[in-house]
């Protein structure tokens, strides 16, 4: 069974602290990852897509990819509290589907 | 880029009937579209996966005679909850992907309640 797995949380931080958001996956075949962010009774939407080891910058947020320890996370720099929501890790693993992982709930306190 | 519709975004019906969502991509072909349904403080749940102009597959556990899904162009896909029942009350989202990504881009939910 192919898995992604998050603390659920919930992960509280100050504002202007960084937020550090982990997840593991199983599947040694996944190529690409993605973090979503989930407000309270809204859809997901796309932040951030990484597809090879590293790192990768946009605004804030970074995403951080490790292949070989299978581990991706999310850093979120001066966390605000319109920060606040579930954060979705996914991977994609080739042909039609992609696993999403359960979220970790943020909370950043004003 | 990469917007998601869906219509209606909340719909009240009376137990028994059919209700049928819509879901479209705007600016790009979605090769692939996905039903989800999740239910308050719980976590995305998959129902079907769908390809242009070929049934969809469902998620073990959901019934297909029930949640029946058309996926008949590059844009449009469908979602018809048949004879609805209370416990059928919640949001449902699709998302599309297109080939070229492998980003997956999701609607902005319709909440279903079933009186």
């Amino acid at each position: 069974q192919k898995e992604v797995e998050q603390n659920s949380g919930p992960l509280s931080v100050p504002e202007g602290a960084i937020a550090s958001l982990n997840c593991t996956y199983s599947d040694r075949v996944s190529q690409s990852f993605f973090w979503y962010r989930q407000y309270s009774g809204k859809s997901p939407e796309l932040i951030m897509s990484i597809y090879s080891n590293g790192d990768k910058e946009d605004g804030r947020f970074t995403a951080q990819l490790n292949k070989a320890s299978q581990y991706v996370s999310l850093l979120i720099r001066d966390s605000q509290p319109s920060d606040s929501a579930t954060y979705l890790c996914a991977a994609y693993t080739g042909g039609f589907k992609t696993i999403f992982g359960a979220g970790t709930r943020l909370f950043v306190k004003a | 880029g990469a917007v998601v519709s869906q219509h209606p975004s909340w719909v009240i019906c009376k137990s028994g009937t059919s209700v049928k969502i819509e879901c479209r991509s705007l600016d790009f072909q979605a090769t692939t579209m996905f039903w989800y349904r999740q239910f308050p403080k719980q976590s995305l749940m998959l129902m079907a996966t769908s390809n242009e102009g070929s049934k969809a597959t469902y998620e073990q556990g959901v019934e297909k005679d029930k949640f029946l899904i058309n996926h008949a162009s590059l844009t449009l896909s469908t979602l018809t909850v048949t004879s609805a029942h209370p416990e059928d009350s919640s949001f449902y989202i699709c998302s599309a992907r297109a080939s070229v990504y492998n980003e997956q881009f999701f609607g902005p939910g319709t909440r279903l309640t079933v009186l």
